[in-house]
């Protein structure tokens, strides 16, 4: 069955410093890849998306390329912001007529000032 | 702005009771789903619904049970609550384009604010 393996938590950086979430999977078929995000008290919100291979996604200065020799889809952010503080999820869709997100356990990222 | 309401931010019931929690979607979307997030274990998806009074476990359905009257509104029923159950209850709902697998998810889901819930 479909899985999606992130690295161990959680992380904490200084503002500024260059992110890394790695995050690698197991699926059959062409699955589409998502990077959710979920601040303090609240849902998860779409951060980025890559449907097919060597796609890059972006978003708020995050991004991540669908790589499938790899298996993977890191998301990385050249510059982090204490704004950014929360937990990130990747996850990725079914195939099949009505597709259904996998997700990782999700990741707590820390940025202090 | 399209939005995925949960009628409780914070709910407190004693163990035995029936909960009920609320789902209300405004996007006419077809799918929706129950996910429960507990520390270390990540997202563990409940039930999930296709279409209306249409209903299917998902991993950890036990205790639980669903109702989808209207395409907009994915009831979750603690049938009898337990303390185990504590914990955050998330909603979402999704729209799949017809024909393209897992490209037709487009738009991933739509999740509401969730509800912790704390039985004692």
């Amino acid at each position: 069955g479909n899985s999606v393996t992130q690295m161990e938590g959680p992380v904490t950086l200084s503002e500024e410093a260059f992110l890394t979430i790695n995050c690698t999977y197991t699926a059959t078929g062409y699955p589409s890849l998502f990077w959710y995000v979920q601040y303090p008290g609240e849902g998860l919100q779409l951060l980025l998306k890559a449907t097919k291979a060597d796609d890059k996604g972006s978003n708020k200065g995050f991004e991540a390329t669908y790589r499938k020799e790899t298996t993977s889809f890191h998301l990385e952010k050249g510059s982090v912001q204490v704004s950014d503080s929360a937990v990130y999820f990747c996850a990725l869709s079914s195939t099949g007529a009505n597709s259904k997100l996998t997700f990782g356990k999700g990741i707590t990222l820390s940025v202090r000032p | 702005d399209v939005k995925v309401t949960q009628s409780s931010r914070y709910l407190v019931k004693r163990t035995g009771e029936k909960v009920f929690l609320e789902c209300v979607q405004d996007m006419d979307h077809e799918n929706m789903f129950w996910y429960r997030q507990d520390p270390g274990l990540g997202l563990r998806l409940i039930y999930f619904s296709y279409d209306v009074k249409m209903k299917e476990k998902g991993d950890i359905p036990e205790g639980y049970s669903v109702s989808r009257e209207k395409k907009e509104r994915f009831s979750l029923i603690l049938e009898s609550a337990s303390t185990n159950q504590t914990s955050m209850y998330l909603c979402a709902s999704s729209f799949q384009v017809a024909g393209q697998g897992a490209r037709g998810l487009r738009d991933g889901y739509t999740f509401g604010s969730g509800t912790r819930l704390t039985v004692v």
